[in-house]
């Protein structure tokens, strides 16, 4: 199993272009999550989605658009992309919960894409 | 104010030291708490799940859930180099918040030989 991965791992781009981050999970779960790391500023959730064809907001969605065609990936889209928007993102994937104490709410992570915006 | 509060440091230690990690959090409703490791340049994994109050032992790494004082700590005993990393608390309410945690600002840790 590769857990989940994404691509690119690297990117650069100027102000005004678009790009799309793929997330791609093969241990079949239901939800995904698209977060940005800035120093000092921790984890912070962009969008979520809890199952395929669904995507819902997190806590900084602005400038950002996501879609879930297919249950193993998740796309995250930059329409025009601002300084602003310089940093670390990951995915993460997670099942639904079953009963108390169960791990099955565990987020599992991608190894992070680092978005320079000139 | 944000749900969860983390110091982040730094925190630079001896090897061999004992190290405490903490975290404290608003909301009464989380009952699942977690601490992830992230080393420099790579995701965060997950290191110790805890559920409800109470201490749970990994080795050389202890978690603390005190719920009375919305409270949570991370121990860790013989501190080895390869300790180094971010430690970032999160936690989960489950019910209607469908999967989603809430993760501390992480904590930066550096174990020197």
């Amino acid at each position: 199993n590769a857990g989940v991965t994404q691509t690119p791992k690297f990117r650069v781009l100027k102000t005004g272009q678009s790009m799309t981050l793929l997330c791609a999970q093969d241990m079949n779960h239901e939800y995904m999550y698209w977060y940005r790391q800035d120093p000092g500023m921790g984890l912070r959730l962009i969008h979520y989605s809890v199952g395929e064809g669904t995507t819902a907001k997190g806590e900084v969605p602005d400038g950002y658009n996501v879609s879930r065609l297919k249950k193993q990936n998740f796309l995250l889209g930059l329409e025009s992309a601002a300084p602003s928007q310089t940093s670390v993102y990951f995915c993460a994937s997670s099942s639904p919960s079953t009963g108390s104490g169960s791990r099955t709410d565990t987020q599992y992570f991608g190894p992070g894409t680092r978005l320079t915006v000139l | 104010q944000k749900e969860v509060e983390q110091d982040p440091g730094p925190l630079s230690v001896p090897e061999g030291a004992i190290v405490s990690l903490n975290c404290t959090y608003s909301n009464s409703a989380f009952q699942y708490f977690m601490w992830y490791r992230q080393y420099s340049r790579k995701g965060p994994e997950l290191l110790m799940y805890t559920y409800s109050s109470g201490n749970k032992e990994d080795g050389r790494f202890t978690a603390q859930v005190d719920k009375s004082s919305k409270y949570i700590s991370l121990f860790i005993r013989d501190s080895q180099p390869s300790d180094s990393a971010t430690y970032l608390c999160a936690m989960s309410d489950r019910g209607s918040t469908l999967g989603r945690l809430y993760f501390g600002r992480g904590t930066q840790l550096t174990v020197w030989p």
